[in-house]
């Protein structure tokens, strides 16, 4: 059973502070490794898609690196912000155009002002 | 450009009813559609996939089944709702290749009583 899995769970930071999350998943028939910043009541919002190893990607206060070859991929905001509040989602395509994403459980970040 | 409906927003149902969620895409054809669900304190679940009219897998045995009558629309089905069917449901479209990112209806939280 192909798993995903996030770290933390959940992550409280004061306004300004600096965070990081991880992703973890199946090192073996990579496609592609995607982002999502998902808000209650809302859709999950994309913010990264990475598919080659080394990827390193921004925009704005958030970043993410990507290894494929140990299986994981790190988020980054840089000078959190309240309106940074959300759950990070990662997914995991191991099917090409006709695959799947698995998800991982996500990563709950506040942000207090 | 293309875009993903998912309704209703929200649903309270009583135990042993039966469900409907619809979801519908604009702007493509023969796309892939899923359907997700996040339970209480759990990530997201893919449930089903289809990548075409009539054609339906499913990822997990459950109380609930799926249908693609049309192209562009996917529908989520029980004859008999479970208290443990409660969630948010979220449908998706993932246009592949491997390089783009999925993109959500607005979810349906659903509660049985």
């Amino acid at each position: 059973i192909l798993n995903v899995e996030q770290s933390p769970q959940s992550l409280h930071v004061q306004e300004g502070d600096s965070t990081n999350f991880t992703c973890s998943f199946p090192s073996s028939n990579f496609y592609a490794l995607h982002w999502y910043r998902w808000e209650t009541a809302k859709s999950p919002e994309a913010l990264f898609v990475m598919t080659l190893n080394g990827d390193e990607k921004k925009k704005g206060r958030i970043s993410a690196t990507l290894n494929t070859k140990e299986g994981y991929s790190y988020l980054y905001i840089k000078g959190s912000q309240p309106e940074d509040s959300a759950t990070y989602l990662c997914a995991f395509n191991y099917g090409g155009s006709q695959g799947n994403l698995i998800f991982g459980k996500g990563t709950k970040l506040s942000v207090k002002p | 450009s293309q875009t993903i409906h998912q309704w209703p927003a929200t649903l309270v149902q009583p135990v042993g009813s039966p469900l409907s969620l619809e979801c519908t895409v604009e702007g493509t054809s023969n796309p892939n559609l899923y359907w997700y669900r996040q339970a209480a304190g759990r990530g997201l679940q893919l449930l089903f996939y289809s990548v075409g009219i009539g054609q339906i897998s499913s990822e997990v045995p459950q109380n609930l089944s799926a249908s693609r009558p049309q192209d562009r629309q996917f529908i989520l089905s029980s004859k008999k709702l479970l208290l443990s069917d409660s969630g948010f449901y979220l449908c998706a479209w993932y246009p592949g290749p491997t390089n783009t990112e999925a993109f959500f209806g607005q979810g349906t939280r659903l509660t049985v009583v």
